[in-house]
């Protein structure tokens, strides 16, 4: 079984100060991670991925998230937030082995971005 | 290639009519999501078909969901008889695999009156 924990339902910051969204994931097998941005009444949208290569992900709109196997997080960050960051963002698990658990997703965080 | 696409974008209905919500996957993917989400319960999974195979419904609500993927290019997610809880909005997402990346469409909002 696998699943997915974050930390924050909400996370407020200023506008050019860092971001830190927090993930936590459990998994019986070598997962693969993933981060998504759903921006209002929007689909959701790919920021990054990790699939067991590099353990610091770069992903788009200048997000990276760091892949940290003993402490089981994936946590997403940005060191300038921007107006525009301001979006509902989730944290994505697979845990590779194929089986019908497919991707599961965490609860969201509410990413809010203050002038 | 044109992302997955669904329609309708929006769905007003009355209680107890059907609705079917329609879903065309990025082509040469071979696992189809279905979700809904709702801001009481978020993003929660309905069903996932692999290789047109339906692999898990758990998470079909009931009877009145149902769900059908006829051939590699179309899924459908019927709902009858719909009700005004069944208000969210359903997106449909695509991946190569069943464990890759999952492309989302932009959803169908739906209201039951």
């Amino acid at each position: 079984a696998q699943s997915v924990t974050q930390l924050d339902s909400h996370v407020s910051v200023s506008e050019g100060t860092p971001v830190l969204l927090r993930c936590n994931y459990s998994s019986s097998y070598s997962p693969s991670l993933f981060w998504y941005v759903q921006h209002p009444n929007k689909g959701l949208q790919l920021l990054l991925k990790y699939t067991s290569a590099a353990t610091l992900v770069k992903g788009i709109n200048g997000f990276e998230a760091e892949f940290k196997k003993s402490e089981t997080s994936f946590h997403l960050t940005k060191p300038s937030a921007h107006m525009s960051d301001a979006a509902e963002y989730f944290c994505v698990v697979s845990d590779n082995r194929g089986g019908a658990d497919g991707l599961t997703f965490g609860k969201g965080t509410h990413l809010i971005i203050q002038p | 290639d044109a992302g997955v696409i669904q329609s309708p974008r929006h769905e007003v209905t009355e209680m107890g009519q059907e609705v079917t919500l329609r879903c065309k996957p990025i082509s040469g993917h071979n696992s189809l999501f279905w979700y809904r989400q709702t801001m009481m319960r978020g993003l929660e999974l309905l069903i996932y078909f692999n290789n047109n195979v339906p692999i898990d419904d758990s998470g079909m609500p009931e009877d009145r969901f149902s769900a059908k993927m006829p051939n590699a290019s179309f899924s459908t997610l019927k709902i009858q008889p719909s009700e005004p809880r069944d208000s969210a909005v359903y997106f449909c997402a695509s991946s190569r695999d069943r464990v890759s990346e999952a492309f989302f469409g932009q959803g169908t909002r739906l209201t039951v009156v």
